[in-house]
């Protein structure tokens, strides 16, 4: 049980152009999702949590406009970097949570591999 | 605000010794503790947590952690490690009365037969 899968889990996209990922939870409704980045070698930073049907919330630093997140339904969310640029190369991961507070439980994606050329 | 601190970037063991990777945490309350491992190129497993009751935590694949509120610690431990161990383990604490977490930087874990 609590399979999250994202997808894709690479893709490789012109500079300016858009791309948008998806991250979906297979066996259990998410009242929360949440996007990270991860740069190579390094922790997991996190970008932005949604709940379904309301806005995302930022973290600071996180250009909005520029990461788009959509959480149609309880059990998808998406992520579209909008006018990606080389710098936005990365490994983004979704986690999705059945419940809510500081002792629920994240589940994650496998993460996409995103590379700007 | 909370932190975590992973003081081992990367530590070398061989198949069948024993395992202690370290996790310190800075939180004001009880926290809420995780250790998750992320095999390469995938996302993160959870392979154990902490929220209340006893220090002594079991989780999967044999882990176990141990909460020591005095020393601010999480360290994860396994009696014997093997190949498939090989990963990055990352800790995390809940943040504070959110949904979100906090990770450490990591410890990738190499394992020699």
């Amino acid at each position: 049980g609590a399979v999250v899968s994202q997808h894709p889990s690479r893709v490789i996209c012109k500079s300016g152009t858009s791309v948008k990922i998806e991250c979906r939870s297979l066996d259990f409704q998410a009242t929360t999702m949440f996007w990270y980045r991860q740069f190579p070698k390094q922790s997991l930073m996190l970008m932005a949590t949604s709940n379904e049907g309301s806005k995302a919330t930022y973290e600071q630093g996180v250009e909005k406009d520029k990461f788009l997140i959509n959480h149609a339904s309880l059990t998808l969310s998406t992520l579209t970097v909008t006018s990606a640029h080389p710098e936005d190369s990365s490994f983004y991961i979704c986690s999705a949570s059945p419940a809510s507070g500081p002792d629920s439980v994240q589940y994650f994606g496998a993460g996409t591999r995103l590379s700007v050329l | 605000a909370q932190s975590v601190t992973q003081p081992d970037i990367h530590i070398t063991v061989s198949e069948g010794a024993s395992l202690e990777l370290r996790c310190n945490y800075s939180y004001g309350a009880t926290p809420y503790l995780f250790w998750y491992v992320q095999s390469p190129g995938q996302g993160l497993q959870l392979l154990l947590k902490y929220f209340s009751g006893d220090t002594l935590v079991q989780g999967i694949k044999g882990f176990e952690a141990e909460f020591k509120r005095s020393q601010s610690s999480f360290n994860l431990r396994k009696p014997s490690v093997h190949w498939s161990d090989a990963a990055e383990y990352f800790c995390a604490v809940g943040a504070g009365n959110t949904d979100k977490l906090i990770f450490g930087t990591g410890t990738r874990l190499q394992v020699f037969p």
